[in-house]
């Protein structure tokens, strides 16, 4: 059973701050990872995706991967009021298998 | 996700009724996917088209849903008598597997079932 966890939140960070947003999954065999945001009453957005081992870094956004603890994170650096949103984990195995999302992270930045 | 066309973006339904929610993927694009949002929930996976073929309906519910993606055309999801429980957000996602695995969503179809 191929299965994504993330903590529902909501995660509340001041304005300015680091945001730090986890997710786990629960097969070796996952091949690429992704990022999506989603405001409420809209339609997931793609931040970013990260294959590799390691982080990768796009803008105020980093992505970290470490497949031997089968974890990847996202960070937001300079959190603002406009990062408050539904952040979605996804998960793809290869081949023609479907993305596999968590239930999503609420984030609140406080101004 | 601009590209991805879904429509209608709100649809409401009397229980029974059907329910066509359509799908034009991005330019070039090849596939599509289907997937189905509750309220509070995540996004499950339903279906995985390409043109004239069903890749993978594992997540599809075993009765009243259907889905097609036409050599000409939208792909199309159809609920049949639909109950309140079908009430969510369908999201559309277009996928070209040449560029890898990134998919990109439409702005999602309102189901409400009254």
């Amino acid at each position: 059973q191929k299965e994504v966890e993330q903590n529902s939140g909501p995660l509340s960070v001041p304005e300015g701050a680091i945001a730090s947003l986890n997710c786990t999954y629960s097969d070796r065999g996952s091949q690429s990872f992704f990022w999506y945001r989603q405001y409420s009453g809209k339609s997931p957005e793609l931040i970013m995706f990260i294959y590799s081992n390691g982080d990768k870094e796009d803008g105020r956004f980093t992505a970290q991967l470490n497949k031997a603890s089968q974890y990847v994170s996202l960070l937001i650096r300079d959190s603002q009021p406009s990062d408050s949103a539904t952040y979605l984990c996804a998960v793809n195995w290869g081949g023609n298998t479907p993305l596999v999302f968590g239930k999503g992270t609420r984030l609140s930045v406080i101004a | 996700n601009a590209g991805v066309m879904q429509n209608p973006r709100h649809l409401v339904r009397r229980r029974g009724q059907e329910a066509r929610l359509r799908c034009s993927p991005m330019k070039g694009h090849s596939h599509v996917y289907w997937y189905r949002q509750l309220p509070e929930e995540g996004l499950k996976f339903m279906v995985y088209l390409q043109k004239e073929n069903i890749i993978d309906e594992s997540g599809m519910p075993k009765e009243r849903f259907s889905a097609e993606f036409p050599k000409e055309g939208p792909s199309i999801l159809r609920i049949q008598q639909v109950v309140r429980g079908d009430s969510a957000a369908y999201f559309c996602a277009s996928h070209l597997p040449a560029t890898g695995n990134t998919i990109y969503f439409g702005e999602g179809s309102w189901l409400t079932v009254v």
